[in-house]
């Protein structure tokens, strides 16, 4: 079990530019959440997955994001046309639904995202 | 509108000493879990409880323990004898679909500093 990966860890881009994250969930896990949180406050709720459908966005995603989970196993969540109020940590986590372990979201370490 | 509320921002105890975390939430449903999650200075939210709502009664988990009180909306950790590693920035959170899934609502965290 090697955890929630994601990459890169930090990301800084200028205004306008479009940049791509990345997560590998633990691997038996079907189901996928981002979230993103700013300082000094808890994560927010984005989007998640059930294998390869996204099933839910939150009002708070844009339509300048957009993410994707091509056969059910890593994600990606895009981010066009940056604006500096998007400069946040983007956390991602994996859980098993369907084993009565839903309730455990693992969590990766994050991409700290700064827009200049 | 549900709600998650940590009214403590920072707290700051010297190692062994007991510590309560509050949590308050808010919600209209009627079944619903409560979580908290831990924030090390590493950045990887680390699962640490679920409880649904019709468990009220109290866990205790080694130093952790959790209480639960419906009649006035809360859900308090308390953390005996800790210890520096015990730092970090916790969180407490309220599932927004009564559970189904791990969307969660989460608190604006409490820090918590443990000095030696």
């Amino acid at each position: 079990d090697t955890g929630v990966s994601q990459n890169p860890r930090h990301k800084i881009t200028k205004r306008g530019q479009n940049v791509t994250f990345r997560c590998d969930p633990i691997s038996e896990h079907n189901r996928l959440y981002w979230y993103r949180q700013t300082l000094g406050q808890g994560p927010e709720f984005l989007t998640y997955f059930q294998n390869e459908a996204q099933l839910e966005k939150s009002r708070l995603l844009s339509d300048r994001f957009s993410a994707e989970r091509p056969k059910g196993s890593f994600s990606t969540l895009e981010i066009q046309r940056t604006e500096q109020g998007d400069s946040a940590m983007y956390l991602c986590a994996s859980s098993d639904a369907g084993t009565g372990w839903n309730e455990k979201l693992f969590f990766g370490s994050g991409t700290q995202l700064s827009v200049l | 509108a549900q709600k998650v509320t940590q009214a403590q921002t920072e707290i700051s105890v010297v190692e062994k000493e007991d510590v309560t975390l509050d949590c308050v939430y808010e919600t209209r449903d009627t079944t619903y879990y409560l979580f908290w999650y831990k924030q090390p200075p590493s950045g990887e939210l680390v699962f640490l409880i679920r409880r649904n709502s019709f468990d009220e009664q109290n866990e205790i988990s080694g130093r952790y323990s959790w209480n639960f009180q419906k009649s006035t909306s809360s859900f308090n950790f308390t953390i005996t004898a800790s210890q520096v590693v015990d730092s970090a920035v916790y969180f407490c959170a309220l599932s927004e679909d009564g559970g189904a899934t791990n969307k969660l609502i989460f608190g604006t965290g409490t820090l918590l500093a443990v000095q030696p």
